[in-house]
């Protein structure tokens, strides 16, 4: 079946420092792929997302690469700020199937 | 620009009590969703629908039940509550083919006692 794992968090870096949560997918066919963002108290928002192979979706300087050879749709940014601090979620969707996975709390330190 | 919108944001039942979670969303879109939130589970899909009339079961469907009359609302109801049941819930709509954004409500936290 369809599922992802994504780094078990929690992660605190300092103010730009960089960041990379790592996101691997296990699924029939080529799914779509997603980064959701979480900020406390609401509901996930969409970050960034790719819809095939070695495409690479960005937003708000985040960064996320297709690789379909290693089945992995990391998320990076050179230089975090303390108002990234929130949970970040990997997902994938094939037809009507979306899978997300577990998350991964980021805290950034002035 | 109402969105997705949930009711109630909390929620305590006593097990076996029943209630209803409340989703409406005014972007006009087919598909709509709900998902559970539980601690390093992410989110799991508990019901979904395509198209008024349509429902269908996700990975987690016992114990809930959903209909779909409206394009606009998407119920869930708790016939029974059980203590597992507590969780955080979150109603989702997706936009067109082709993109694959789901929109999020802001989700209701309940408590089974």
């Amino acid at each position: 079946g369809n599922s992802v794992t994504q780094m078990e968090g929690p992660v605190t870096l300092s103010e730009e420092a960089f960041l990379t949560i790592n996101c691997t997918y296990t699924a029939t066919g080529y799914p779509s792929l997603f980064w959701y963002v979480q900020y406390p108290g609401e509901g996930l928002q969409l970050l960034l997302k790719a819809t095939k192979a070695d495409d690479k979706g960005s937003n708000k300087g985040f960064e996320a690469t297709y690789r379909k050879e290693t089945t992995s749709f990391h998320l990076e940014k050179g230089s975090v700020q303390v108002s990234d601090s929130a949970v970040y979620f990997c997902a994938l969707r094939r037809d009507n199937d979306m899978r997300f996975g577990a998350g991964t709390r980021l805290t950034v330190k002035p | 620009n109402a969105g997705v919108t949930q009711t109630p944001k909390f929620q305590v039942l006593k097990t076996g009590q029943s209630m209803t979670l409340q989703c409406a969303q005014d972007m006009n879109h087919e598909y709509m969703s709900w998902y559970r939130q539980d601690p390093g589970m992410g989110l799991r899909l508990i019901h979904y629908s395509v198209g008024a009339g349509i429902t269908d079961q996700g990975e987690v469907p016992n114990g809930y039940n959903v209909s779909r009359s409206t394009t606009e609302d998407f119920p869930l109801r708790l016939l029974s509550a059980a203590p597992s049941q507590t969780s955080v819930y979150f109603c989702a709509s997706r936009s067109p083919p082709g993109t694959g954004e789901l929109f999020f409500g802001e989700g209701s936290r309940l408590t089974v006692l």
